[in-house]
């Protein structure tokens, strides 16, 4: 079934550790996203990536890195976790790029400690 | 700055209309986008609307007026599986989503 996956599902982590959160999708669009939300707020957008090899910075971008070595995946790296990125993340893609409708992949939920 | 307002619950009763507005001040508009979200769920797209006027797609229509910046979101004949929060988003000049904080809709048998 075609659609975006993200792993892992939920995560404790203690502050001060690394963590990679995973995103991959096989519909072979162009454009991905890594979104947090947080409790009474919008999603905040947090780094974005247009085609394979170019990524850009979003609202949000401090404290996390990404990388997009092929078109399927766009991992999200927290270098050091702090409290302050407890939250809900949800990676999306679209088929072209921004002009085009995002979908969204299940969510990971991350508690930092 | 750039903001989006909506109401931050509604509660409905089954079977009933319920209407879910969005206000915008954004840099800019290329577009209003309306996702639903289920409780513990990723967002899954609703409408779009670029144009001034109303769509309509089964028992959900959006409409926008860009004049006004405002937009709604139509539910009739409301079921218990509509009970969810609802997202509107603006795509501003950058073409970066700008997102409310979304309305939580409550509805009651």
């Amino acid at each position: 079934i075609a659609g975006i996956t993200q792993a892992p599902t939920s995560q404790i982590l203690a502050a001060g550790r690394r963590m990679t959160l995973r995103c991959t999708q096989d519909m072979r669009h162009n454009a991905m996203y890594w979104y947090r939300q947080d409790l009474g707020l919008g999603l905040r957008l947090i780094h974005y990536s247009n085609t394979a090899g170019t990524t850009g910075k979003g609202e949000v971008p401090d404290g996390y890195s990404v990388s997009r070595a092929n078109t399927d995946d766009f991992p999200l790296t927290l270098a050091s976790a702090v409290p302050s990125q407890t939250s809900v993340y949800f990676c999306a893609s679209s088929r072209r790029g921004s002009t085009d409708t995002q979908y969204f992949g299940p969510g990971t939920r991350l508690t930092v400690l | 700055g750039q903001n989006i307002d909506q109401p931050t619950e509604m509660t409905a009763t089954e079977g009933a209309i319920v209407q879910i507005n969005c206000t915008y001040q954004t840099s800019g508009f290329n577009g209003l986008f309306w996702y639903q979200q289920h409780a513990g769920e990723a967002p899954t797209f609703l409408s779009y609307n670029v144009l001034d006027g109303l769509e309509e797609k089964g028992r959900f229509s959006s409409f926008l007026s860009r004049s006004k910046g405002y937009s709604y979101l139509l539910l009739k004949e409301l079921q218990m599986k509509d009970s969810a929060s609802y997202l509107c988003a603006v795509r501003d000049s950058n073409y970066q989503l700008i997102w409310g904080a979304g309305t939580k809709l409550i509805i009651k048998p």
